[in-house]
């Protein structure tokens, strides 16, 4: 079964506006919670990171909101550029599990100029 | 820095064929894992090895094996390929056993078995 759910599938948001992917997961001993971008041919490179004794963190564009109480949490693409059209995944991982990362299935996002 | 690379990049494959893909890991990392990303899906983890020994395996059948060689290179061998098989299979090396040091993916082997 899935651990980690992501939506939407798909996105489309005009430049300077904000993206905004959501992901629900239902195991508590997750203690990390990474987003990763594809772009089409390549692998996913880690965008941000956050762990859930934090509610946000922020880099740059990219904002991650996080509520331990709900099991969800959320990335924040602000200023959207044509640039960031690419794929998004989020993940989750516990300490008992070593390098298994549980993805969620992806959120595919255009940003038309 | 050389990052994380995959060979072959694409390979076409015969159903019931064998195939080894390999990948070298970033420069000093210990940690090798492997996913397997179907078309329009996120990763899933087949395995991984932390200093030459597995320590985590997802739900792969057996005929998914690998390996990992004293400098950290890895491959992944896949026997009796079956249809389902076909996907992008991801390397992704990190300096520790833990997914939380966050992990230096390569651009995978695209493998279609037909």
């Amino acid at each position: 079964q899935q651990q980690v759910k992501q939506s939407p599938q798909s996105l489309i948001v005009q430049k300077g506006g904000i993206s905004i992917i959501n992901c629900a997961y239902e195991n508590t001993a997750f203690d990390y919670f990474p987003w990763y971008q594809q772009f089409p041919g390549k692998g996913p490179a880690l965008l941000i990171a956050i762990r859930p004794d934090v509610s946000e963190k922020k880099e740059g564009r990219f904002t991650i909101s996080f509520n331990k109480s709900a099991k969800q949490f959320s990335l924040h693409i602000m200023d959207s550029q044509p640039g960031d059209s690419a794929t998004y995944f989020c993940a989750a991982s516990n300490p008992d599990s070593w390098g298994k990362l549980q993805f969620g299935a992806g959120t595919q996002v255009v940003v038309t100029p | 820095e050389t990052g994380v690379t995959q060979s072959p990049t694409h390979l076409i494959k015969t159903r019931g064929q064998q195939v080894t893909l390999r990948c070298s890991s970033q420069s000093g990392h210990n940690t090798v894992s492997w996913y397997q990303q179907a078309l329009g899906q996120g990763p899933q983890f087949i395995f991984q090895y932390y200093r030459e020994e597995k320590n985590g395996r997802g739900n792969f059948p057996p005929r998914f094996s690998g390996l990992q060689f004293p400098n950290y290179s890895s491959e992944l061998n896949v026997n009796a390929l079956e249809l389902d098989d076909s996907a992008l299979y991801l390397c992704a090396s990190s300096r520790s056993g833990s997914a939380n040091y966050g992990y230096t993916f390569g651009s995978g082997t695209r493998l279609t078995v037909v």
